[in-house]
């Protein structure tokens, strides 16, 4: 059963680079029937997302985000990460990671557990 | 691209909840809804606008009608009672979106 662990440091400071990995057990990063995505939730509110990647490399991303963000995946540790630069307090949010595609066509059909992070000095 | 949702829905228990989600690109993008509870990672409820996963209860429907896609939940449970949002992808199916969310209130 394939199972998703998002994984990095909870507090960020405003202008640093805020680095999250997501690690894929019970299953390849290295498929051609799905793709891996980053979606975030500011407290209290909906879902933003945030782009995703496959594993050949090919990306894509949130317009309002394309200029601060880097989604790449790590085939040897079945890992993908996500890296968000000169993060502000509205950065602030739980970040999950998920697998996209399969039978589902373009949906999320499958969802870490979701790691908070804080942007505060 | 947005999608638009209501921002909340109530139902008695045993009634039906429709959730609409608006958008420009739905006539050519498949529409997904997931369910989040409080604390909980969103989980799929249906797919390709109309598909429901293994393990959803069959009260749980979408529809498509153009613009506007519809989950419908019959006989509304207790335990119904969460955020759901719509997801899709713009006209070129090249960005994700989601929309705003709603919740869902079993009264």
């Amino acid at each position: 059963q394939v199972q998703l662990e998002e994984s990095g440091p909870g507090l960020v400071k405003p202008s640093e680079t805020l680095s999250l990995t997501c690690t894929v057990s019970g299953g390849s990063v290295s498929t051609d029937n799905h793709y891996w995505s980053w979606v975030r939730q500011p407290p209290g509110k909906g879902l933003e997302w945030i782009g995703y990647i496959f594993y050949g490399g090919s990306t894509s991303y949130n317009p309002s985000l394309k200029s601060r963000v880097t989604i790449s995946v790590d085939t040897s540790k079945n890992q993908f990460s996500l890296r968000l630069r000169s993060v502000i307090a509205a950065d602030t949010a739980v970040y999950y990671c998920a697998r996209v595609g399969g039978e589902f066509r373009d949906g999320y059909n499958l969802w870490g557990q979701g790691t908070l992070v804080t942007v505060s000095s | 691209y947005e999608l638009t949702q209501p921002p909340s829905v109530s139902v008695s228990p045993g009634q039906t909840a429709r959730i609409t989600c608006s958008g420009d690109a739905l006539p050519n993008q498949y529409a997904y809804w997931y369910q989040q509870k409080p604390g909980q990672a969103p989980v799929m409820v249906i797919y390709k606008d109309s598909e429901r996963p293994s393990g959803i209860p069959e009260r749980f429907s979408g529809s498509n009608s153009g613009t506007t896609v519809t989950l419908t939940i019959s006989g509304v449970q207790a335990e119904d009672e969460a955020d759901y949002y719509c997801q899709s992808a713009d006209t070129s199916g090249t960005y994700g979106v989601f929309g705003g969310g709603t919740k869902l209130t079993v009264l």
